[in-house]
Parts: C-alpha cells; sequence; structure tokens
C-alpha cells in the first residue's frame, strides 16, 4: 500500500442494502475525511476524523457512519441506501487538523438502483 | 458552519493569466486552501494561505485577506494541461476541511 487506498472503485448497490467503502493510508496521518462529489456541487464533507477514536460530523452526515478504530483505517457505512446516495466518494487524509495538505484517493463510483 | 464561494466556469487561451476568487464565510477560520482536479480523478493539492498575503508555487499563486473573507488563484502562463475543476477549500479550528463548489477553467488554442 503506498498513500491512501479505497476499496471497492466502482459499485452498483440495491437499494436499502448495507455497504462499507473502506479506506486506507500508510502514512500515519492523523486526520482523515470523506467526501461525496456529486456534479455541480463540489465535494461535501460527510464525515471526519482528527486522530483515532474520534470523528465528527460534516455538511451532509444523514444516512452515513463512520469509526476510526485506529490511525489507518475509515471506514464509511451506509445503514440502508438509497438512489440519492449515488455518488463518487472520495477519502482524504492529512498530517494533522490543521496540517496544509490533504492527500486523496482514487474514489469510489458508488450507484444505487 | 462554513460556506465558501467561487464561479463555476473560466475560459482563457493559451499563455494568459486567470484568477479564481473564493469568498467565504467559515466560523473559527484558520486557512485557505487550493486543488485542482481532472476530469474522473483524485483532487491534489496546489496551494495553502494560513496567512494574509501572496503564496507563489511555480506558476500558481494564491493570495489571502482575512479581514475581507477573500482569496484567489492565479494562474499564469496558461497550458492545454491546466484545463481542469479547481476549489478553494477552507480549515478551521475543529479540523473540517470544507470546498467550495469548483470552478471548470476550460483552456483554448
Amino acid at each position: 500500500i503506498a498513500g491512501i487506498t479505497q476499496a471497492p472503485t466502482s459499485q452498483i448497490l440495491a437499494a436499502g442494502r448495507r455497504m462499507t467503502l473502506r479506506c486506507t493510508q500508510d502514512m500515519r496521518h492523523n486526520a482523515m475525511y470523506w467526501y461525496r462529489q456529486d456534479l455541480g456541487l463540489g465535494l461535501r464533507l460527510i464525515h471526519y476524523s482528527n486522530t483515532a477514536g474520534t470523528t465528527g460530523k460534516g455538511e451532509v452526515p444523514d444516512g452515513y457512519s463512520v469509526s476510526r478504530a485506529n490511525t489507518d483505517d475509515f471506514p464509511l457505512t451506509l445503514a440502508s441506501a438509497v438512489p440519492s446516495q449515488t455518488s463518487v466518494y472520495f477519502c482524504a487524509s492529512r498530517p494533522g487538523q490543521e496540517n496544509t495538505e490533504a492527500f486523496f484517493g482514487q474514489g469510489t463510483r458508488l450507484t444505487v438502483v | 458552519g462554513q460556506s465558501l464561494e467561487q464561479p463555476s466556469e473560466v475560459t482563457a487561451v493559451e499563455g494568459a493569466i486567470v484568477q479564481i476568487n473564493c469568498t467565504y464565510q467559515t466560523s473559527g477560520f484558520y486557512g485557505l486552501s487550493w486543488y485542482q482536479q481532472h476530469d474522473g480523478g483524485a483532487p491534489t493539492f496546489l496551494s495553502y494561505n494560513g496567512l494574509d498575503g501572496l503564496e507563489e508555487t511555480g506558476r500558481f499563486s494564491s493570495f489571502l485577506s482575512r479581514s475581507d473573507s477573500y482569496g484567489y488563484l492565479l494562474l499564469q502562463e496558461l497550458q492545454m494541461k491546466d484545463s481542469a475543476s479547481y476549489f478553494c477549500a477552507s480549515t478551521d479550528s475543529w479540523g473540517k476541511l470544507q470546498f467550495g463548489a469548483g470552478t471548470q477553467v476550460v483552456v483554448t488554442p
């Protein structure tokens, strides 16, 4: 693993199903983020974590949950997927909450049908 | 809460200079960043301003005025490869990193 990795790359999911998007980084970054990107709306923050064991809500947290059991992993769970959650999801990390540069994964394209 | 406003699209010719403005309303504002994203790709970091003034990184420069809640990204000597989306992003004192809706820069020959 080099940098920040997301899995799966893409997924088609039936509405009502549960889904976990995985995000792993090997840079020992404390801060991690989940965004969704929809056309014309930019990157909207779903949840974030400043350090292992802590999480916070972003702009659009409803329908999503996260956990941060350790420094490297920050999974995003959709408990019961709905079509409006169709989007491209990006995970990002940076050394600390006040550090400058965030590094992004390659994204997960999720389609809920 | 936070909100960031930036123009939706800018078009310019190769070799020109483009300025992308960003105004923000961020509680506990800590700093302003800029990111570039090519179609379908991951955003990549361009520049950061934690203090007022100009930061220069090659052909790209970024400016911040905290008193005006305003910043801009300056792209000089535009090249075709600069065609992309550009996002301003603010960091607040709680650690949130939030983005504007993005500016599509179209570079024409």
